[in-house]
């Protein structure tokens, strides 16, 4: 069975510092990693994926995300947050084969202090 | 531009109607999914289909069912709302090969009084 953690329910930090909002993922076999941001009444918008490749991903709105396959983590950071930046924070996971449903965590809510 | 629609973007009913929720997609995706989520909390898949007259019911068991006879339609049907069942409730859709990722609909809101 596959699972995510999203061991912070809730992240604050001061607009301009770093941010980073933990997750971590058990699934058999390689993992395909997604992350989403909700706002407020909408639904899930895309951030940004591993699938395979540079450790390292980039995504929308300066996020980015670092896969560590030892530690089974794939965090999501951005260098400089802003009070837009706040904000329902999902990370998903599936296998890269087999089934196409995917696991989300809990969700993680970012606070942006001005 | 999200390329999924769902309607009604909001809705309140009473306990026993009957109700149906759109989903509809325009990027020819074989899979789509429906989920359940109360507000700020983590997602519950209820249903997902493969493709067309294929559906399977997820993790949460809804009272609800779903069709897929058009590979762009995936309504989901209330046969008799009870105040259990308010909740936002999203679409998503992914196709098989292509980028990896679920793109989501902006999701209905029903609330049953």
């Amino acid at each position: 069975a596959q699972s995510v953690a999203q061991p912070e329910d809730q992240v604050n930090v001061a607009e301009g510092n770093p941010l980073t909002v933990k997750c971590t993922y058990s699934v058999s076999g390689n993992p395909y990693l997604f992350w989403y941001v909700q706002y407020p009444n909408r639904g899930l918008q895309f951030l940004l994926k591993y699938i395979t490749g540079d450790n390292l991903v980039k995504g929308s709105y300066g996020f980015e995300a670092e896969f560590n396959k030892s530690q089974t983590s794939f965090h999501l950071k951005k260098p400089s947050a802003l009070v837009s930046d706040s904000a329902l924070y999902f990370c998903a996971v599936r296998p890269s084969g087999g089934s196409y449903i995917p696991t989300f965590g809990r969700g993680t809510s970012l606070i942006v202090h001005p | 531009e999200a390329d999924i629609y769902q309607t009604p973007r909001s809705l309140v009913i009473g306990t026993g109607k009957k109700i149906t929720l759109e989903c509809s997609q325009t990027m020819g995706h074989d899979k789509m999914y429906w989920y359940q989520q109360d507000p700020g909390m983590e997602l519950h898949l209820i249903h997902y289909s493969y493709g067309v007259n294929s559906t399977e019911k997820g993790d949460l068991s809804s009272e609800s069912t779903v069709s897929r006879i058009r590979t762009e339609h995936f309504p989901l049907t209330l046969e008799s709302a009870r105040p259990s069942h308010t909740s936002q409730y999203l679409c998503a859709s992914m196709q098989t090969g292509g980028s990896g990722g679920y793109t989501f609909g902006s999701g209905t809101r029903l609330t049953v009084v």
